[in-house]
C-alpha cells in the first residue's frame, strides 16, 4: 500500500482565520514533507520531518507552522495567511533519510484558497 | 550549481504516437539520484521511478522506458503507443548534493495527448 492521505481535499478561508492541514501515511515510512505547489510550478519544499524531528524548514513565515505528533501523521496549522498563500499543499513521505535519497509517496494535496 | 532541465514545456501528440520527454541534469555529486513524476489533472505527484548514478540500464515498464546516459547527463523517459490518459505535467527531479533527504524538481513538461 503506497498511500498518503490529506484533509481537506478544498480549503477556504480568510485572512484572520486558524485552520489545519491533515496528513497520514500508512507505509512505515520514517520521513515526511510538505510542499507548496502554485499553477504551473514545481512543487516547493516547505518543510521535512524525519524520524519525527524538524530536519529542513525552507524559511518559510511563521504563519505556517508543521507538527509531526506521530511517525504517521503530520499537520500543518495555518495562521494569518494572505491571498498569495493560495496554492495547492502536497504531503509526502519517504522511508527514511540519512542514507540514499529514496523516492516520496505523494498525497492527493489540499486546494488552499485565502481570501 | 545543481540543476534539473526539462527544456521542453509543452508538448502535443496524437494519440498512439511514442514521444520522449527530456531531462538534462547538473550535480557534482558521484552518488545520485535522478527521478520522474506525473501529475495528472487531479494534482497528485504519482512516482514512477528512481534510478541511481551507478545504475546506468535503461528500464522498461510496459508503455513507459527511461533512457539513462551519464555521459550527457540526460535521464529522458519515452511514453510508447501514448493514450489519453498519459496527459499530465511530468516532473524529472535529482537528489540534493547536500541532502539526501531534499529533491531538486525541473519546472515539468505538460504533456497532451490528443484525441
Amino acid at each position: 500500500d503506497t498511500e498518503v492521505t490529506q484533509t481537506p481535499k478544498h480549503l477556504v478561508m480568510g485572512m484572520t482565520n486558524k485552520k489545519s492541514l491533515k496528513c497520514e501515511q500508512h507505509m512505515g515510512h520514517r520521513a515526511m514533507y510538505w510542499y507548496k505547489q502554485k499553477a504551473k510550478k514545481p512543487p516547493e519544499l516547505m518543510f521535512v520531518y524525519s524520524y519525527e524531528k524538524l530536519s529542513i524548514n525552507e524559511s518559510v513565515p511563521s504563519r505556517f507552522s508543521p507538527e509531526c505528533p506521530n511517525s504517521s501523521l503530520l499537520n500543518l496549522h495555518l495562521h494569518a495567511l494572505q491571498p498569495e498563500d493560495s496554492a495547492l499543499y502536497l504531503c509526502a513521505s519517504s522511508q527514511g533519510t540519512g542514507g540514499p535519497t529514496y523516492e516520496q509517496y505523494f498525497g492527493p494535496g489540499t486546494r488552499l484558497t485565502v481570501t | 550549481a545543481q540543476k534539473v532541465t526539462q527544456a521542453q514545456t509543452e508538448i502535443s501528440v496524437v494519440e498512439k504516437e511514442d514521444v520522449t520527454l527530456d531531462c538534462v541534469y547538473e550535480t557534482r555529486d558521484t552518488t545520485y539520484y535522478l527521478f520522474w513524476y506525473k501529475q495528472p489533472p487531479s494534482g497528485e505527484l504519482v512516482f514512477l521511478i528512481r534510478r541511481n548514478s551507478f545504475d546506468e540500464q535503461n528500464e522498461i515498464s510496459g508503455r513507459y522506458s527511461w533512457n539513462f546516459q551519464k555521459s550527457t547527463s540526460s535521464f529522458n523517459f519515452t511514453i510508447t503507443a501514448s493514450q489519453v490518459v498519459d496527459s499530465a505535467v511530468y516532473f524529472c527531479a535529482l537528489s540534493d548534493e547536500n541532502r539526501d533527504d531534499k529533491i531538486i524538481f525541473g519546472k515539468g513538461t505538460r504533456l497532451h495527448i490528443l484525441p
